[in-house]
C-alpha cells in the first residue's frame, strides 16, 4: 500500500535561517512525488513535482530512492512562505494521489 | 481563470441530518477526487472518478458515505446519516490525464 510520512506537524524557523520539510514514503513501484502548498485563505496548489526538477519560490526538492524521501528544502526562509505543506504521492500508471499529513511552516521574523 | 467550486462554503447540522456537498470541476477535467483534510490525518482521499466512473472509493466508509457524478459538471458526496466525528474540511479537486490537482475551497462540515 502506499503512504506518506510528514513527522512534523509544526516546524518554526526565524527568517533567512534554513528549511526543511520532510517527507518519506513507501511504496514499492516508480512513484511520482508532489509537493502542494495551502497559504492562509488560499486554495491548496501545486509548489512542485519531482519530474520536473524545476526551484519554485527558492524551493527544491530531491527523490532520494534509496531512502524513499522528497524533502522540501529553501536555503532562506521568508515570512510569505508561512503555510501549510503537504507532500503527496502518485502511483505510477494510475490517478490517485495520496497525501501526508501535513506540515505548518511558521517562519517567525 | 477556470476553478473548481464547492458548495457550500460552510455547513453546521445536527448529528443524523443528510448532508450533501456539491462540486463543479473544471471544465475538460477527467479525473476529480474527494478529500477530507482534518487536524489528526492531514488529507485523506476519500473517493476519484474518471470520466465520471469511479475508480476508487476504499477511503469512505459505505455505510454513510456515497459519491457521485451524475454528469461532467458536477460531484457530489453525500453522507447519511452524519455524525459529529464527520466534522472536517472536505475538498474537491479535479485533473487532467493525472496531472496536477486543482482543488476547490472546501466545504467546512460541523455536525453537532
Amino acid at each position: 500500500a502506499q503512504r506518506v510520512t510528514q513527522p512534523e506537524k509544526l516546524l518554526s524557523v526565524f527568517k533567512g535561517a534554513p528549511v526543511e520539510l520532510k517527507c518519506n514514503y513507501s511504496y514499492s513501484g516508480s512513484p511520482e512525488l508532489f509537493w502542494y502548498v495551502q497559504y492562509s485563505r488560499q486554495r491548496l496548489q501545486l509548489l512542485l513535482r519531482h519530474i520536473s526538477r524545476e526551484s519554485i519560490k527558492g524551493f527544491t526538492a530531491d527523490l532520494n530512492k534509496g531512502e524513499t524521501s522528497f524533502h522540501l528544502k529553501k536555503p532562506f526562509a521568508q515570512e510569505e512562505d508561512s503555510a501549510m505543506y503537504y507532500c503527496a504521492l502518485k502511483a505510477s500508471g494510475t490517478y490517485k494521489y495520496i497525501f501526508g499529513t501535513g506540515t505548518r511552516l511558521k517562519v517567525l521574523a | 481563470d477556470a476553478r473548481v467550486t464547492q458548495t457550500p462554503r460552510h455547513k453546521v447540522t445536527e448529528m443524523g441530518q443528510e448532508v450533501t456537498m456539491r462540486c463543479q470541476p473544471i471544465l475538460g477535467h477527467n479525473t476529480v477526487f474527494w478529500y477530507r483534510q482534518t487536524m489528526m490525518q492531514g488529507l485523506e482521499l476519500l473517493a476519484y472518478f474518471r470520466n465520471r466512473a469511479p475508480l476508487d472509493d476504499s477511503g469512505m466508509p459505505k455505510d454513510r458515505f456515497s459519491a457521485e457524478m451524475p454528469d461532467a459538471t458536477l460531484a457530489t458526496l453525500k453522507i447519511q446519516p452524519s455524525e459529529p466525528r464527520d466534522s472536517a474540511v472536505y475538498f474537491c479537486a479535479s485533473g487532467l490525464q493525472g496531472e496536477k490537482l486543482f482543488f476547490g475551497s472546501g466545504t467546512q462540515l460541523s455536525v453537532l
